[in-house]
């Protein structure tokens, strides 16, 4: 059992927008705004794709967007497209210095 | 940008040891909080250890913790991760990842990672 709780699935068709839940608690994601979200694909290396909640490295498109309430934090993909479809986990920074991971929600572009 | 590349993985008995290690290029490596993470097969991520920049400090998940020691050589730009008393949950590919900022950053950079299995 992971320590955040995102859902299994989600899936979308192209153009549309998909928001991908992370759940916490109020020792982890309520409590700081250490939450990052990451985009791994079979058999290439994780890549981050937001952090600080809402903040996007260079590169990674403004389709892609941050938010969180309380102890669920979410992720936005707006205007879907195909190279989207992948499996995307959240983290978060959380007490006692652990850093706690998502069980990950895998995207599916219809 | 910093480039990371694992290596030591390969095929363990349980109850042996092994010991990872991740080479950093540039001078980013020695000013960087660095982790291992970890992803078993058709499991999630799952956060192994982390070392402050100076190898002070060190911090490690609960299903690790008195088993793993994470270490690194500045000098060398290389990290550790020693794996002790292993057992078949510890199959897994292991990814060593640069913190940006410190403890509570983001991991910004991401080695593709080394797989560790049993036999």
């Amino acid at each position: 059992q992971s320590a955040l709780t995102q859902p299994p699935s989600a899936s979308g068709s192209p153009g549309q927008s998909v928001t991908l839940s992370c759940t916490g608690t109020s020792s982890d994601v309520a409590n700081y705004d250490s939450v990052s979200w990451y985009q791994l694909r079979p058999g290439k290396a994780p890549k981050l794709i937001l952090y600080e909640v809402n903040k996007r490295p260079s590169g990674v498109p403004d389709r892609f967007s941050g938010s969180k309430s309380g102890n669920t934090a979410s992720l936005t993909v707006s205007g879907l497209q195909a190279e989207d479809e992948s499996d995307y986990y959240c983290s978060s920074y959380g007490a006692n210095n652990k850093v706690l991971f998502g069980g990950g929600t895998k995207l599916t572009v219809l | 940008q910093i480039h990371l590349e694992e290596s030591g993985g390969g095929v363990v008995r349980p109850g042996r040891s092994q010991r990872l290690s991740c080479a950093a290029s540039g001078s980013e490596f020695r000013r960087s909080v660095m982790h291992w993470v970890r992803q078993a097969p058709g499991k999630g991520l799952e956060w192994v250890a982390a070392i402050s920049y100076d190898g002070g400090h060190k911090y490690y998940g609960d299903p690790v913790k008195g088993r793993f020691t994470i270490s690194r050589d500045n000098s060398k730009n290389t990290l550790f991760l020693q794996m002790n008393s292993l057992t078949v949950d510890d199959t897994a590919v292991y990814y060593c990842g640069r913190g940006l900022k410190d403890m509570s950053g983001p991991i910004d950079r991401w080695g593709q990672g080394t797989m560790v299995i049993f036999s």
